[in-house]
């Protein structure tokens, strides 16, 4: 079974730039999360959607991050325009369909590690 | 709200050395509690996992048990290898969608 995989594994920008990166989730599975580690510090929570909708968007940091998923299938988190404290490493989780998550595992892609300079 | 507090590191070890990574949390209910952990290069891998009250959750050598008295989960190791270098992250969930982290612990085992 394929795992979590994002693309760009790292990414470097000046600030302004946009960015776009990119989950592809396990296969079959409905909820897809974006967290964010920054500058060694603890990873936080971004987002949740439930197939192609947006559950949980209560970590968004601000207007300037938009997050997609066409389809139910990837996702897509895009900053426009970025700034520096944007920089840090962005993963992508996802888990199987349940009214509530079970034991609330997540499985976790390998990150992006995105630089603004 | 729920968060999750543990050990600062660098923690440097030689190896066969006794591992002790602490971990506390605060959290409403009764969550779940993980460590994962990030090897170099790689993402997160889920190490081990408790449910409850007083389970251990174990995987490769690694220990934890859930203490609801003391809402700790701490990381054991009895001998760690140079291979276990790498950054751990203990993690609650409270049955919903959102898993709430530590700041990381980066373990250093000098061979």
């Amino acid at each position: 079974e394929a795992g979590v995989t994002q693309f760009p594994s790292h990414s470097v920008i000046e600030k302004g730039q946009t960015v776009t990166l990119r989950c592809d989730p396990i296969s079959g599975h409905d909820n897809l999360y974006w967290y964010r580690r920054v500058m060694g510090k603890e990873i936080k929570f971004l987002l949740h959607f439930v197939k192609e909708s947006k559950q949980d968007e209560s970590g968004m940091p601000n207007n300037r991050f938009l997050a997609e998923r066409t389809g139910g299938t990837y996702s897509t988190l895009k900053v426009q325009p970025a700034e520096l404290e944007d920089s840090g490493v962005y993963f992508c989780a996802s888990s199987p369909q349940s009214r509530y998550s079970g034991t609330g595992r997540q499985y976790f892609g390998p990150g992006t590690r995105l630089t603004v300079t | 709200g729920n968060s999750v507090t543990q050990m600062e590191g660098p923690v440097t070890l030689s190896e066969e050395a006794f591992l002790t990574i602490n971990c506390t949390y605060t959290a409403t209910g009764y969550p779940s509690l993980f460590w994962y952990v990030q090897y170099p290069g790689e993402g997160l891998q889920l190490l081990l996992k408790a449910t409850k009250a007083d389970d251990k959750g174990s995987n490769k050598g690694f220990e934890a048990t859930y203490r609801k008295e003391t809402t700790s989960f701490h990381l054991e190791k009895g001998s760690v290898q140079v291979s276990d270098s790498a950054v751990y992250f203990c993690a609650l969930n409270t049955g919903g969608f959102k898993t709430i982290f530590g700041a990381g612990t980066r373990l250093f085992v000098k061979a």
